[in-house]
């Protein structure tokens, strides 16, 4: 079954600065990536998604690239602001069978 | 509501109880995934709905787990002799699952607490 591994489980940026977030994904047959980010107990809310067919995809702040030969896709967060502070999870899933794998999360705090 | 409604946001129970929780989907969304979260862990799939196809039941940790999903709408996930192992926050997802991929929406969650 598919795997996605993501990179790093925490990460501190200064305000204004820009963060990155990584994954990598094992099954070929993904063709669907989204991003999710969660607060303190609160439900995961969809940021920003890709499907495999573009290679990038930008709103506002927030942007995804995807590299479908290396199996790996990364969020870049840009002008970071104290409300971005969260958990940030990665996820695929493929055509025929929606069921998202989630990576591990990214613990990204913004420090004012 | 606009939203996936989950209920009870809270259950707390004793060891060996049975628990059943509830998910009500976006109205129009035909697929509906049950998923678990551990504390401090990601999102570990259990159980997709899609329309009238049999489910794909392939995250089930054991046979003590099971959902329904009646009239393509709400759904249940019943937990049968709790663990403590289960403890975690139960999280229902809709989508409207047609064609490509949609995106999944999700509810609040049930954090459920064994005992």
């Amino acid at each position: 079954g598919e795997n996605v591994e993501q990179h790093p489980s925490t990460l501190s940026v200064q305000e204004g600065d820009s963060a990155v977030i990584k994954c990598t994904y094992s099954d070929s047959a993904s063709n669907y990536f989204p991003w999710y980010k969660q607060e303190l107990g609160k439900r995961p809310q969809l940021i920003i998604d890709i499907r495999s067919n573009v290679g990038e995809k930008k709103d506002q702040r927030i942007a995804v690239t995807l590299n479908k030969t290396a199996k790996h896709f990364s969020l870049h967060i840009t002008e970071t602001q104290p409300e971005d502070s969260a958990v940030y999870f990665c996820a695929a899933s493929k055509k025929g069978n929606e069921k998202l794998t989630f990576g591990t999360g990214t613990r990204l705090t913004i420090i004012p | 509501g606009a939203g996936v409604s989950q209920s009870p946001s809270n259950k707390v129970t004793e060891k060996g109880k049975d628990v059943e929780l509830r998910c009500d989907p976006i109205s129009g969304h035909t697929a509906l995934y049950w998923y678990r979260q551990s504390l401090g862990q990601g999102l570990e799939f259990l159980i997709y709905f899609q329309g009238n196809s049999a489910p794909d039941k392939s995250g089930l940790p054991s046979d003590r787990f099971s959902a329904e999903r009646t009239g393509g709408s709400v759904s249940t996930l019943t937990i049968q002799r709790t663990q403590q192992e289960d403890s975690a926050v139960y999280l229902c997802a809709s989508s409207l699952g047609t064609g490509a991929s949609q995106p999944q929406h999700f509810g609040d969650g049930t954090r459920l607490s064994i005992l």
